[in-house]
This record gives structure tokens, C-alpha cells and sequence, in this order.
């Protein structure tokens, strides 16, 4: 298993542009997240899904979209970038139960992202 | 409010002495608690994890020790070697399933 991969690992933008970060996972998770981690605040919530079709809201979701289309995908898009927007995302999944070890996520790599 | 962290931002300690590095929340509505090692560059990695019911479980070189009564979560590195040089995060998990995690403890280790 490759666990949670993300794409791409780095990328600058501009101002204003938009872009994707994808992710992806090959453990058959049902939950699927993105986070932001920054200097001093930790890792924040973005948004999040339970599920294929559902997504939902986490702590900081303005300025970004995602979609979950299949079990796998979790794409975080961001429409029109902000310099405020430059971070390192991660993307993380675990598997849906009442055990403890559905609580335990699966984190990628990561993206570092840049907005000049 | 709630909150979940750790005592001290940057922790250093000599190769193969043990290490401690704490964490303490301020919500007692909290079911379970996980550590999670991030090395540089890299993502976080679970490390060790103890339900609300217990005060302590130990894993490979690791333990972690849970007072609920000051609400205190610690996690001890017993013979800390250079590969344990990571920023460690701790996280709180609430009944209702909110995940909340510290803001990190860099543990640096001296060769």
C-alpha cells in the first residue's frame, strides 16, 4: 500500500491563481482531510469528508473547495490564491468504526505551497 | 476554551538519556489521546495512543502516562536516539469526535 500520496510536493502561484492539490489513498478509508500547518498555529482543519459524495467544514475553510467523487480522491482547490494561503497542506484518512484506531489518521507527506 | 498543548516548544536532550515531553488540555469532555512524531519534511506519524480509561500504555521505547486530574498527557522516549530528533504533537479526541491537536514540542537530541 502506498498509503496517502499527495501532489505535487511544491508549487509557487500567483496571486489570484488557481490550482489543486490532489490526494490520494489507497487503504479504503472513508474518512479523508485536509490541513494546513503554519509556524505557531499547528495543524488546522480545512475541510473534511465521511464519505464518497459528502463533504463538510473544518476550522479554516474559506478560500477553498473540495469535492469527493470517489472512495481514493480528496482534491483541495483553491479558486483565486491569496499570499495568506501560502502553508504546507497535508492531507490525512483513517478508516470509519467505533474502535479507537478509527481515530488514528493517515497522514501524506505533504505540499508546500507558495503565493508571491 | 479548548485547548490542547505542550509545555515547551523545543526540548533538547543528550543521545541515549530518556526524553519527556508533556502536554496538557484544558477539556475534560475528551475520550482518547494520540502522540504523533513529524520528522522534517515529512508528514505526521502515529506513535502511541491511550483511551480516557486508562493512565498508561507503553509501546516500543515509548509511554505514555494520562493524569486526568490535572489533565496532563505526557510522552516519555526512553534512550532517545538521533532518529528521534522530530517535532511531536500531541492530540485530543472529544466525545463527539472533534479532533484537536498541540501546537508541538521540537525534541532536539545531541549526539
Amino acid at each position: 500500500n502506498a498509503g496517502v500520496t499527495q501532489t505535487p510536493k511544491f508549487q509557487v502561484l500567483k496571486t489570484g491563481q488557481s490550482m489543486t492539490l490532489q490526494c490520494a489513498q489507497d487503504m479504503n478509508h472513508e474518512y479523508m482531510s485536509w490541513y494546513r500547518q503554519d509556524p505557531g498555529m499547528g495543524l488546522r482543519l480545512i475541510h473534511y469528508s465521511v464519505g464518497a459524495g459528502i463533504t463538510d467544514q473544518g476550522e479554516v475553510p474559506n478560500g477553498y473547495n473540495v469535492s469527493r467523487s470517489t472512495t481514493e480522491d480528496f482534491p483541495l482547490r483553491l479558486l483565486s490564491a491569496a499570499p495568506s494561503q501560502t502553508s504546507v497542506y497535508f492531507c490525512a484518512s483513517s478508516y470509519s468504526g467505533t474502535d479507537s484506531g478509527a481515530n488514528v489518521l493517515t497522514f501524506g507527506a505533504g505540499s508546500r505551497l507558495t503565493v508571491l | 476554551g479548548e485547548s490542547v498543548g505542550l509545555h515547551l516548544p523545543t526540548l533538547s536532550v543528550q543521545e541515549g538519556d530518556n526524553s519527556i515531553i508533556n502536554c496538557a488540555y484544558s477539556n475534560s469532555a475528551s475520550d482518547y489521546f494520540i502522540w504523533y512524531k513529524q520528522e522534517s519534511g515529512k508528514g505526521p506519524q502515529f506513535i502511541i495512543d491511550i483511551r480516557s480509561n486508562m493512565d498508561k500504555r507503553q509501546g516500543q521505547r515509548v509511554t505514555v502516562l494520562l493524569n486526568k486530574t490535572v489533565k496532563h498527557l505526557s510522552l516519555q522516549i526512553a534512550a532517545t536516539q538521533p532518529g528521534d530528533s522530530a517535532v511531536y504533537f500531541c492530540a485530543e479526541i472529544h466525545l463527539t469526535g472533534k479532533l484537536i491537536f498541540g501546537q508541538g514540542t521540537t525534541l532536539q537530541v545531541k549526539p
